[in-house]
């Protein structure tokens, strides 16, 4: 079975500096994608990154990056340059190809002070 | 120019009620899906449909109906609802998937459902 664990139920970091946000993931299927969601105050889920299990370099996405260490059964999300609008709830989730769901982990706070 | 767009964004409704959410998405996508959000923010999957066909259909009690008129849309019925199902209920849709991995999933902007 799948399973995303979110070990940081809230993160508190200064404006400008990088933050981690720290995934596992468990499944001993080969083909899957890892996802991070951002979800701000106002409710709304916002992709953000994707990695898929076969992928031989890192995702990023603008200030976004994703640190990938299979071995490990990690996926970190790393923002650098925090800003004050990055303060929202971050979400860690996993799909197995073809299972056609997301399953997601319980979510970190992260809260950015100026 | 809204992606997945479900109605209402807040409903309130009394126990025992039987109420609907709506769900519409312009980009294309052969698979859809209800998530529900519990009051720990914790997102579950409920259903899943690919091309109108049911996918999924993760433990959900039988008072909550999907239903896909056509693969733009899915729409969630509750019956005879009861507190429990005070959540936000999320819609999203994906497209095909990447090569050799899955896919993202788009959200609508959700809807809080409140059972009093």
């Amino acid at each position: 079975a799948q399973k995303i664990t979110q070990t940081q139920p809230g993160m508190f970091v200064q404006e400008k500096e990088a933050v981690t946000l720290d995934c596992t993931y468990d499944t001993s299927d080969p083909s899957y994608g890892l996802f991070w969601y951002k979800q701000p105050s106002s409710g709304e889920m916002i992709f953000l990154i994707y990695q898929g299990s076969y992928d031989q370099q890192n995702a990023t996405e603008g200030r976004y990056s994703l640190n990938f260490q299979k071995a490990r059964k990690s996926a970190n999300l790393v923002i650098s340059a925090s800003q004050l609008g990055d303060s929202a709830m971050y979400f860690c989730a996993m799909s197995l190809r073809g299972a056609q769901k997301l399953v997601f982990g319980q979510g970190t706070r992260l809260t950015i002070n100026p | 120019d809204t992606a997945v767009s479900q109605t209402p964004k807040y409903l309130v409704t009394q126990m025992g009620n039987d109420k609907s959410i709506k769900c519409e998405q312009n980009l294309g996508h052969d698979t859809m899906y209800w998530y529900k959000q519990d009051s720990k923010k914790f997102l579950k999957i409920m259903f899943s449909y690919n091309n109108k066909e049911l996918i999924i259909n993760e433990t959900v009690p039988n008072r909550f109906s999907p239903k896909s008129p056509d693969k733009a849309h899915l729409n969630l019925h509750i019956n005879s609802l009861e507190l429990g199902d005070s959540a936000v209920y999320f819609c999203a849709s994906s497209p095909p998937g990447r090569t050799g991995g899955s896919t993202e999933a788009f959200f609508g902007q959700g809807t809080r459902l409140t059972v009093v």
